[in-house]
């Protein structure tokens, strides 16, 4: 059973505009979610995360929005750049647990 | 500060084998944590040690075990290796506490021929 799904396997942007790369859970207890970044033959690297409390993260180019009704998050890029293209992996964090349970991926092409 | 560092990075053994993977976390963090990436796969929860015990352990059978040291360092076990589990293995660590991110190594490709 995936709690945490990113339907979207891959996606293509052109450099400069929004990326928009989503992912849904289906545990409402989850409290806590992350997104890392994963190049070819590295471990993947902690980018943004978001409580629950809140519903919008901002770090420089990348905003994480929540929705919680919806169980529903996701991450924007803007601008996107070439430097971008990589395996995005959200992940949601149960409470109490302290793991982490990552979606399977989304492949993200930024054009040049 | 050095990160989490895995060793070794590529592992090659033959079926039926066992294969023993080691992660130093960073220093300070009391978690370990082990995925699994399989080709083409997303990352799958092993194992989590924290303060030299396993809390939790995935969807695994026993075959996959592993260790946490005193010192906070963790290794992980395979042991009857079988060609499914060539994969990459990835260890993260963190403080344990409520609400923070993960730190992960290079990961170890461990090949089952």
């Amino acid at each position: 059973d995936q709690q945490v799904k990113q339907n979207s396997p891959s996606l293509s942007v052109q450099e400069g505009r929004i990326s928009i790369l989503n992912c849904d859970y289906t545990n409402s207890m989850f409290d806590y979610f992350l997104w890392y970044k994963k190049y070819p033959a590295e471990g993947p690297t902690f980018l943004i995360s978001i409580s629950s409390i809140k519903d919008k993260n901002e770090d420089g180019r990348f905003t994480v929005f929540l929705n919680k009704s919806a169980k529903h998050l996701s991450l924007h890029i803007v601008p996107s750049q070439p430097g971008d293209s990589a395996v995005y992996f959200c992940a949601a964090s149960p409470p109490g647990t302290y793991k982490y349970i990552f979606g399977t991926g989304t492949r993200l092409k930024v054009l040049a | 500060e050095a990160g989490v560092t895995q060793s070794p990075t590529h592992l090659i053994k033959t079926r039926g084998q066992q294969a023993t993977l080691r992660c130093s976390p960073i220093s300070g963090h009391t978690s370990v944590y082990w995925y699994q990436q399989a080709l083409g796969l997303g990352l799958q929860f092993l194992l989590w040690y924290d303060e030299g015990e396993e809390r939790n352990r995935g969807n695994f059978p026993p075959r996959f075990s592993g260790r946490q040291f005193p010192n906070y360092s963790s290794e992980l076990n395979v042991n009857a290796l079988e060609l499914e589990d060539s994969a990459l293995y990835l260890c993260a660590s963190s403080t344990g506490h409520m609400n923070t991110e993960a730190f992960f190594g290079q990961g170890t490709r461990l090949t089952v021929v």
